[in-house]
């Protein structure tokens, strides 16, 4: 069975300076990666995506990951978080052989942006 | 391409009544999902639909619940005798599939439920 571990539940981090959100995953076979965000009562919106090819994927509004086999782990960076990227992070990982592409979520990190 | 849409956003209902959740997928996208997310975790599956077949629900899905998408398109979360422990956030994401690989998985704004 598949499983996410966000290790941090909230990361506070002044406006402008990097951040990271860590993401480790469990699983017995090949998976696909993702990272979702949800802002205050909204839906789930993709940032990226990790399915095959280079392991450091670039997403929407400046975050990039990198799929680390080695380690298990797909990390979330922005080199100069603004005050909008307030909300919830969800890490997420798909078994890929399994065509039902059923989605497994971790808890979720919740970024404070502190001005 | 209007996204993915939920009614209602919000609903409050007693103890014992039954709710009924509507959502309308990203038009000609084949696979619709169902999500229940509590507070202060992720988002969990429920079960999910090939155009109007279900092919699979959690274990977390009790006989309480049924889901239905009559003719491929919108799909229909009913609860019946509703509990406090359904309070939750249901979200639906709808995606197209083929044989290739996954797609991406497109969310609506969910239905915040609350059972008093």
């Amino acid at each position: 069975a598949q499983s996410v571990t966000q290790l941090d539940s909230q990361v506070p981090v002044f406006e402008e300076a990097p951040v990271e959100l860590r993401c480790n995953y469990s699983s017995s076979v090949s998976v696909y990666l993702f990272w979702y965000v949800q802002y205050p009562n909204q839906g789930l919106q993709l940032l990226l995506k990790y399915l095959s090819g280079s392991t450091l994927v670039k997403g929407i509004n400046g975050f990039e990951a990198e799929f680390n086999k080695s380690q298990t782990s797909f990390h979330l960076r922005k080199p100069s978080v603004h005050i909008s990227d307030t909300a919830e992070y969800f890490c997420a990982v798909s078994d890929r052989g399994n065509r039902d592409d059923k989605i497994i979520f971790g808890k979720g990190t919740r970024l404070h942006i502190l001005p | 391409d209007t996204g993915v849409s939920q009614d209602p956003r919000h609903k409050i209902t007693k103890r014992g009544q039954n709710v009924t959740f509507r959502c309308d997928p990203i038009s000609e996208h084949n696979r619709l999902y169902w999500y229940r997310q509590t507070l202060g975790q992720g988002p969990e599956f429920l079960t999910y639909f090939q155009n109007e077949a279900q092919l699979e629900k959690s274990r977390l899905l009790s006989d309480r619940f049924s889901a239905e998408r009559p003719k491929g398109s919108f799909s229909t979360l009913e609860i019946q005798r509703t509990e406090q422990g359904d309070s939750a956030m249901y979200l639906c994401a709808s995606s197209s599939r083929d044989y290739r690989r996954q797609e991406t998985q497109y969310f609506g704004p969910g239905t915040r439920l609350l059972v008093l």
